[in-house]
This record gives C-alpha cells, sequence and structure tokens, in this order.
C-alpha cells in the first residue's frame, strides 16, 4: 500500500544550521507531495507542496524537490531559527489515494539559541 | 485563504457525557472534509471522510455508532463524541480540501478530555 517514511526525530540543531529531513514515499499512480508543519497545541500548516515530478515547492526558506526516480521529497532549509521549531510531517495525496492524505510519522525538529 | 476553524479547542467533560465538534471553512466551501486523531508524539490517524450531504466514509476500526459525523453544508462538518470514556481523550483535528486541488487545510484540533 501506499506510505510515507521519515526519518526519525527528534533533530537538535543549533540556530543558523542547515536542516534536511528526508522524506521517502510508495505510490500508486501521481500524487501530489506536501510538507506540512505543527506546532505544539496546534492542528498542521501546510508548509509547501509539490505536484509533478522535478517540481520544487518552497516556502519560508524551506524547499525541498519532487524526485520521482529516488521517491523522494526531502526538507531543506539553509540556516534554521528557534521559532522552526516544530513537528514536520511529509504526506502523499491524489486521485490514487481517493483524496486522502498517507502522512509520515512526523519528525521532530528542536532549534537552540 | 483556505483558512478552517475548529471549536471548541479543548474541553473536558464527565465520562458518560456527548461531546460536540465543529469544523468549519471559512472562505472556501469545502465539498470534503477529514477527521483525524492524534495521540501525543504520533502522527494522525485518519478517522472519517465526511461528504456534503451524504453519509461519512469511517476507516476501519472507527465505530460509526461512537463518533457520529454530519456535514450538513458546504462550510460546516461536526464529529460528535458519543457517551464519551476516559480513553476517547484525544486531540482531534478537522481538515478540508481546498478547491481545486489536493492540499487540505487544518483547523487548530481540539483537545478532548474525559474525566
Amino acid at each position: 500500500g501506499d506510505s510515507v517514511t521519515q526519518m526519525e526525530g527528534p533533530v537538535t540543531l543549533s540556530e543558523e544550521a542547515f536542516l534536511t529531513i528526508n522524506c521517502t514515499y510508495t505510490a500508486t499512480g501521481y500524487p501530489s507531495l506536501f510538507w506540512y508543519v505543527q506546532y505544539p497545541g496546534e492542528g498542521l500548516q501546510l508548509l509547501l507542496k509539490a505536484t509533478k515530478a522535478d517540481d520544487k515547492g518552497s516556502n519560508k526558506g524551506f524547499e525541498a524537490t519532487y524526485r520521482k526516480e529516488t521517491t523522494s521529497f526531502h526538507l531543506e532549509k539553509g540556516s534554521v531559527q528557534v521559532s522552526d521549531s516544530a513537528v514536520y510531517f511529509c504526506a502523499l495525496g491524489g486521485y490514487n489515494q481517493g483524496g486522502k492524505l498517507i502522512f509520515g510519522q512526523g519528525t521532530e525538529l528542536s532549534v537552540k539559541p | 485563504g483556505a483558512v478552517v476553524s475548529q471549536h471548541p479547542s479543548w474541553v473536558i467533560c464527565k465520562s458518560g457525557t456527548s461531546v460536540k465538534i465543529e469544523c468549519r471553512s471559512l472562505d472556501f466551501q469545502a465539498t470534503t472534509m477529514f477527521w483525524y486523531r492524534q495521540f501525543p508524539k504520533q502522527s494522525l490517524m485518519l478517522m472519517a471522510t465526511s461528504n456534503e450531504g451524504s453519509k461519512a466514509t469511517y476507516e476501519q476500526g472507527v465505530e460509526k455508532d461512537k463518533f457520529l459525523i454530519n456535514h450538513a453544508s458546504l462550510t460546516l462538518s461536526t464529529l460528535t463524541v458519543t457517551s464519551a470514556h476516559p480513553e476517547d481523550s484525544s486531540f482531534y483535528i478537522c481538515s478540508a480540501n481546498g478547491q481545486g486541488t489536493m492540499a487540505q487545510h487544518f483547523g487548530d484540533g481540539t483537545r478532548l478530555s474525559i474525566l
């Protein structure tokens, strides 16, 4: 079945460090790929998305590229801030998934000053 | 755009009572809404897909008589936890598809505590 696998957390970084959170997927068809962020006690916010192979999604300094050949959608940011501390979820969804989103297990990021 | 409002954000009630949670799309029409449950430090678990004007589709293992879903309009879906017990305590989150996109927009969640 369809699935999303993220690197395990927690990930702890110092402010201004480079961030990579790995995400790989297995899916039928050609789903869209998403990164969501969840701050403590809140719902999820859409961070970025990509709808087809080689698309790059970007927002607030974060970016991820839809790599069909490696079935990956790794999240990167060049310089993290303390305010980026949150849980990040990779997800996929499309018509073959019945409009539903398939989520990874989430990766907790903690950025220290 | 694509704002989803969820209410209440936090509720505490006694065992045996029923609790209703509302999910509204504020600036768009949502023919489909989703209800999730999230346990601490875990990912989201899809409970059901709510379609305007028709019965909800529940995921395997979710008791439809326990978790009643109503989607009576294009901007409102409700989840009622009937005869709630402590094991129903959790964080419940709703979402709605933006128009013409597979991206889901999420409410801020409802923390339900059953004493």
